[in-house]
């Protein structure tokens, strides 16, 4: 069956501090995985997909089959990337299965 | 380009009574998704259209849940009877290409 796990629900750092938040999937395909944010207030919203290996708001994200991760990482955090932030495995026949997700606390 | 669209944003009901949600999706997006999202979990597909066909309700309690998408286009989704543990935001999304795009949510409180 389709899984995604966050193993952390809440991440604690100082600003400028490097930020790692982990998330694992188990599928026997080759899912596409995303990291969507809420912040305060906001509505769910994509902040990136491992396709399109882009780097957003100084976020990345690398897709590790062989340890079957995709951890969302950020040298220097800010303030403003305290948020909720939820994994995303979709798969074949337009399925998108969510984490627990985990809360950023970003200190000043 | 309007996101997607959900009402009500708040509701109170007691257990027992029954709620109705609605959703308009993003134009031309044929995917369309209901999530419950309990505190402290993340989202729960309920159920999830293909224009205006069930593609999976797997998760739905159909038992006191249901969900219709007429002309493929706007949704509705349904609780009767409601009980304590149906207290969750509602999360309607659309999508074409695999990334979603969300609504705001319709908190409902069961009392």
């Amino acid at each position: 069956a389709q899984r995604v796990t966050q193993p952390e629900k809440l991440l604690s750092v100082f600003k400028g501090a490097p930020v790692e938040l982990k998330c694992n999937y188990s599928y026997s395909g080759s899912p596409e995985l995303f990291w969507y944010v809420q912040y305060s207030r906001q509505r769910l919203q994509l902040l990136l997909r491992h396709i399109s290996r882009e780097s957003i708001k100084g976020f990345t994200a690398d897709l590790n089959k062989g340890e079957t991760s995709f951890h969302l990482k950020k040298p220097f955090a800010q303030e403003e990337d305290s948020a909720m932030y939820y994994c995303a495995s979709y798969t074949g026949g337009f399925k998108t299965i969510f984490g627990a997700g985990t809360r950023l606390f970003v200190k000043a | 380009e309007a996101g997607v669209a959900q009402s009500p944003r708040y509701k109170i009901i007691e257990k027992r009574q029954s709620v109705a949600f609605w959703c308009n999706p993003i134009s031309g997006h044929a995917t369309l998704y209901w999530y419950q999202q309990i505190l402290g979990q993340g989202p729960k597909l309920l159920i999830q259209f293909q224009n205006n066909g069930v593609v999976d309700d797997s998760q739905l309690p159909k038992d006191r849940f249901s969900a219709e998408r007429l002309k493929g286009v706007d949704s509705t989704l349904k609780i009767q009877p409601a009980k304590l543990e149906d207290s969750a935001v509602y999360l309607c999304a659309s999508s074409t290409t695999g990334e979603l795009f969300f609504g705001e949510g319709s908190r409902l409180t069961v009392l």
